[in-house]
């Protein structure tokens, strides 16, 4: 079955600094993956995704993502944090069967001024 | 023009009573979604519809029913509501004959009081 594993459930960086938000991934096949960003109240929106074209994936405000299939991973970075991105980030699979979706448990990013 | 909106997005009710979540999607998806986001924020599928036929019912009490009048809408009842339930639900779409990304709704943040 697909899943994915988001390493840390709390990141924290200094506004200007790199983000770095991890996640593993187990697929039994060639897996599409995804981040979804979900800002305190409010919905689910996708940042970027990854479907078997380039292992290098750019998504909306400067975030991006890259495929490493012999690490199994698709790590999100973005090279500058700005306040506005502070939110919960999710690490997605699509599954297989009866789960379309797999979650990861989600990584809240904190950016301090 | 919102693509995928619920209603309402707040709801606080008591205990034991009846309540229904409406969705709809005006991005001409044939499957739609529930899920449950947990106070830990972890998102767990609850039902999948696909041109209005039932094609994923997770493990969820009965008091949970689904209702797909047509491919654009999707609408959650919920019966003798309790304590337990409270939760932000969100609806999705998606086109499954793709297995791309689904696109979610604001969510309905459900208080059982």
């Amino acid at each position: 079955a697909q899943s994915v594993t988001q390493l840390d459930s709390h990141v924290s960086v200094s506004e200007g600094t790199p983000v770095l938000l991890r996640c593993n991934y187990s697929s039994s096949y060639s897996p599409s993956l995804f981040w979804y960003v979900q800002h305190p109240n409010k919905g689910l929106q996708l940042l970027l995704k990854y479907t078997s074209a380039a292992t290098l994936v750019k998504g909306i405000n400067g975030f991006e993502a890259e495929f490493k299939k012999s690490e199994t991973s698709f790590h999100l970075t973005k090279p500058s944090a700005h306040m506005s991105d502070a939110a919960e980030y999710f690490c997605v699979v699509i599954g297989s069967g009866n789960t379309p979706l797999v979650f990861g448990k989600g990584t809240r990013l904190s950016v301090i001024a | 023009d919102t693509a995928v909106s619920q209603t309402p997005k707040y709801l606080v009710t008591q205990m034991g009573n009846d309540k229904s979540i409406k969705c709809e999607q005006n991005l001409g998806h044939d499957t739609m979604y529930w899920y449950k986001q947990d106070s830990k924020k972890f998102l767990k599928i609850m039902f999948s519809y696909n041109n209005k036929e039932l094609i994923i019912n997770e493990t969820v009490p009965n008091r949970f029913s689904p209702k797909s009048p047509d491919k654009a809408h999707l609408n959650l009842h919920i019966n003798s509501l309790e304590l337990g339930d409270s939760a932000v639900y969100f609806c999705a779409s998606s086109q499954v004959s793709s297995w791309t990304e689904a696109f979610f709704g604001q969510g309905t943040r459900l208080t059982v009081v």
